[in-house]
């Protein structure tokens, strides 16, 4: 089945220890995003990609980066997480950008900082 | 700006007792509205996308209709594997691309 994969699932991290969240789509969708879910709250979208471009959301703090090597692949950098950065990483994926496009969630990485 | 607010924030159901999660939307210009399932600790699980007023789309025991102001999405005779986070988002016309603006959830419990 077509698919947005994660890894890892859960992940612990030291405060100010760089930290990379992986995802990986087999829907050969056109554009990735990246959203942050912290408990019962509404997913916030950070950035997305439309194929090879990056686009940022304003209010993205800078400790947070992203790469997309290929198609299938993006991945989360945060450069030294601090404690208010713990909360649910989401990868999304949809095939386009300018109509309405249905997003799919990949299951998420719990990121725990100590 | 786009709001989305979801009511109630939480809803517990006896199982076959039926019930609707509200969805009030306030955008520049309706582009889709989409419904999904979020599990504990999972991510959130497509379920519906509403484009115009009228508009209705059913699967299994839910059904999601449409207003120029609001959404319902009404739960049939639930069973306890419907509880879970249910998620209204919507993207506006006048937003860049496929943005979505997400409500808080309205979290549902069904007990047996």
């Amino acid at each position: 089945d077509a698919m947005v994969i994660q890894n890892p699932r859960y992940q612990v991290t030291q405060f100010g220890k760089p930290v990379t969240l992986s995802c990986s789509q087999t829907l050969n969708h056109n554009v990735m995003y990246w959203y942050q879910q912290k408990s019962s709250q509404a997913p916030k979208l950070l950035f997305h990609y439309y194929d090879k471009d990056f686009n940022n959301e304003a209010d993205t703090p800078d400790n947070f980066q992203s790469r997309r090597p290929n198609t299938s692949f993006c991945f989360l950098d945060i450069r030294s997480p601090g404690l208010g950065d713990a909360a649910m990483y989401l990868c999304a994926t949809s095939r386009g950008f300018g109509g309405a496009e249905t997003q799919y969630f990949g299951p998420g990485t719990r990121l725990l900082v100590l | 700006e786009d709001q989305v607010t979801q009511s109630p924030e939480a809803l517990r159901l006896q199982e076959g007792e039926s019930s609707s999660l509200n969805c009030s939307y306030t955008v520049s210009g309706l582009r889709g509205l989409f419904w999904y399932r979020q599990d504990p600790g999972k991510g959130p699980e497509f379920l519906f996308t509403l484009y115009s007023a009228g508009e209705e789309k059913e699967k299994e025991r839910l059904k999601a209709t449409l207003t120029k102001k609001e959404s319902f999405l009404h739960i049939t005779a639930p069973k306890p594997e419907d509880s879970a986070t249910y998620l209204c988002a919507v993207q506006a016309a006048e937003t860049s691309g496929s943005r979505l603006t997400f409500g808080e959830g309205t979290q549902l419990t069904v007990n047996p």
